[in-house]
């Protein structure tokens, strides 16, 4: 079945530090890919997204390319800040019409970002 | 905040009870899925709804059902309550189950504790 793997945290960078969060996956089909942020006590939040290889999915400064060669989708940013602190998900949705687009996560990333 | 509510926040009951956890998507979305969140199991899949109608099963127990209404709000309900039970669910909402719309805005989660 599908399947996603992501870098064990927690993570600490320094503000301004160069962030990198890996992730991997395994799907039969041609999944669409997502990041998702979950800040203390919330919900997630959708961070980007790409749904075909190639794809470059950008918000606030982070970017994940769609890579279908090595089945990768890691997570950047520049320049974090303290307020990127926050549990950060890797997932994947299956992509087959009709039959429900569930996503799978992968374990999450815990990002600590320090003044 | 994403659109989508759920009720209560917190839950706190005993072993053997049942229980109602309440979602409501965002105003236009079609689809509701409800997912789990614990600390050994992750974030899983449970059941997703499209128009009032099941569309895909995932790790859902046979205590667990759901239903979507015609208004489209979706009501997960939890019997026999176990220990294990005890974790954060999440509802989300897409706009529809098709190629074109993947993305899922999730709800603040309803967190239960069973005692």
């Amino acid at each position: 079945g599908d399947s996603v793997t992501q870098m064990e945290g927690p993570v600490t960078l320094s503000e301004e530090a160069f962030l990198t969060i890996n992730c991997t996956y395994t799907a039969t089909g041609y999944p669409s890919l997502f990041w998702y942020v979950q800040y203390p006590g919330e919900g997630l939040q959708l961070l980007l997204k790409a749904t075909k290889a190639d794809d470059k999915g950008s918000n606030k400064g982070f970017e994940a390319t769609y890579r279908k060669e090595t089945t990768s989708f890691h997570l950047e940013k520049g320049s974090v800040q303290v307020s990127d602190s926050a549990v950060y998900f890797c997932a994947l949705s299956d992509g087959v019409t009709g039959g429900g687009n569930k996503l799978t996560f992968g374990t999450g990333t815990q990002l600590k970002v320090e003044l | 905040d994403s659109g989508v509510t759920q009720t209560p926040k917190h839950l706190i009951t005993a072993t053997g009870q049942r229980v109602t956890l309440r979602c409501s998507p965002r105003s236009g979305d079609l689809s509701v899925y409800w997912y789990q969140q614990s600390l050994d199991q992750g974030l899983q899949f449970l059941i997703q709804y499209y128009n009032g109608e099941e569309r895909a099963k995932g790790n859902i127990l046979e205590r667990f059902s759901a239903q979507q209404f015609p208004d489209l709000h979706s009501e997960l309900n939890l019997s026999s309550l176990e220990l294990g039970d005890s974790a954060l669910y999440f509802c989300a909402s897409s706009a529809r189950d098709s190629l074109s719309s993947y993305e899922q805005y999730f709800g603040p989660g309803t967190r239960l504790t069973v005692t």
